[in-house]
């Protein structure tokens, strides 16, 4: 059964430092991965979506990484502001009927 | 502008009035779905549909239903809503596997 796990939970940093959050799930038999944003009580915005042919995608400071052997991705976010202040779902879709998320990483950037 | 479109946003409704949220899509995606949130559960399957006249059951269906009459709506239907059915919805659609998802907005419901 596919399992999708985000570490850490939460994190603050400081304003301006670069940051990875960190995406593992546990078959690499996958379509995609995608990466979202939600802001407290609000929708899901997509931010990058990378086939499973792919290594990495890139939008802005955001850069999404894709290692289908190890299970993992990481979303590395630039130059970080307050506005990134969000939590971010890391979703792989296995297949034609869903995807599955991770719990997700709640983001404080720190003025 | 392509998106997928929910109502309400909000609803507050009491333990047994049968209720619809509506979704509707603009992008003629063929697979639409419909998502709970919960604090600390993260984001469940409902019910999917991957054509019109074609839906199955996600992995927490109870309590339930939905239908596909048409490519673009993909209304949720709760017959007798309970305070367990208390979270947050959204419906979403792809064109298909090798493509990503767009998600509504969101519809908070209470039952109280």
């Amino acid at each position: 059964k596919q399992e999708v796990t985000q570490i850490p939970a939460a994190l603050s940093v400081p304003e301006g430092e670069n940051l990875v959050l960190n995406c593992s799930f546990t078959d690499s038999a996958i379509y995609n991965l995608q990466w979202f944003r939600q802001d407290p009580g609000k929708g899901l915005t997509s931010l990058l979506l990378i086939q499973s042919s792919q290594r990495e995608q890139t939008s802005g400071r955001l850069n999404a990484s894709l290692d289908k052997s190890s299970g993992r991705s990481t979303l590395y976010i630039a130059a970080s502001q307050p506005g990134d202040s969000a939590t971010y779902l890391c979703a792989v879709r296995p297949g034609d009927d869903k995807i599955i998320f991770g719990k997700g990483t709640r983001l404080h950037i720190l003025p | 502008e392509a998106q997928v479109t929910q109502n309400p946003r909000y609803l507050i409704t009491v333990t047994g009035k049968k209720l619809t949220v509506t979704c509707s899509q603009n992008m003629n995606h063929e697979y639409m779905s419909w998502y709970r949130q919960d604090p600390g559960l993260g984001l469940r399957q409902i019910y999917y549909s991957m054509n019109v006249e074609v839906t199955d059951k996600g992995d927490v269906p109870e309590g339930y239903k939905v239908s596909r009459k048409e490519k673009r709506n993909f209304p949720l239907i709760l017959e007798s809503p309970s305070p367990n059915q208390t979270s947050l919805y959204f419906c979403a659609s792809s064109l298909w596997a090798n493509y990503g998802y767009t998600f509504g907005s969101g519809t908070r419901l209470t039952v109280v």
